[in-house]
């Protein structure tokens, strides 16, 4: 089993292009994550889905849309990227509700 | 906003020595949770309290949670280097179930 997998691992963009990050777990979980890490600030959520067909926003949605394609896989996209999105993007899965997550490798990227 | 709060940012400690980390909150929870965080790695869960039980163990890990202080702590006994890493609390806050992180204690072991 894979677990949670995330691509790309890094990535550079210039200001303004878009990107899709990509999640996918294969640990057969209703709910999905997408934060963001920035030193000195945690991991703050930017969106959620709670089950499959289902988003929210989190804590920082601005800026960024996403999609939960399937009960396996959720994408996270910037639509014209900015410096201020320079980061490190982390997909997590769970249980939902008071259950433990389970977290992807991250990607690191840089918007110039 | 960062509900769970991580003290002290930094830690640094011998092989061997015990090494604590505390955790506090602003308003009630459901469950707590502990992860660790290797340098450019994602998060790995380690414990997770419920609002109504006060200690947990897992291996060399003992977790305690104090809610009349809205307060946790995370002790590691006999330390490893290999116990370096930045350790997070998460709480959710009161009826959100959603989980929100601290900023984390760094943790340094030396051999």
């Amino acid at each position: 089993n894979a677990g949670v997998t995330q691509t790309p691992k890094f990535q550079v963009l210039k200001t303004g292009q878009s990107m899709t990050l990509q999640c996918a777990q294969d640990m057969n979980h209703n709910s999905m994550y997408w934060y963001r890490q920035d030193p000195g600030m945690g991991l703050r959520l930017i969106y959620y889905s709670a089950s499959e067909g289902t988003t929210d926003k989190g804590e920082v949605p601005n800026g960024y849309n996403v999609s939960r394609l399937n009960k396996r896989e959720f994408s996270l996209r910037l639509e014209s990227a900015a410096p201020s999105q320079t980061s490190v993007y982390f997909c997590a899965t769970g249980q939902g509700g008071a259950y433990e997550q389970y977290f992807g490798p991250g990607t690191r990227l840089t918007v110039t | 906003s960062q509900q769970g709060e991580e003290d002290p940012q930094a830690l640094s400690i011998q092989e061997g020595e015990n090494a604590t980390m505390n955790c506090s909150y602003k308003t009630s929870i459901n469950n707590l949770q502990w992860y660790r965080q290797n340098s450019g790695r994602g998060l790995v869960h380690l414990i997770l309290i419920r609002s109504n039980e006060r200690e947990k163990h897992s291996g060399r890990l003992r977790v305690t949670l104090d809610t009349s202080k809205k307060s946790s702590s995370l002790l590691i006994t006999a330390s490893r280097a290999a116990d370096t890493a930045s350790y997070f609390c998460a709480t959710d806050e009161g009826g959100s179930y959603i989980p929100t992180f601290g900023r984390g204690t760094s943790l340094i072991v030396h051999p």
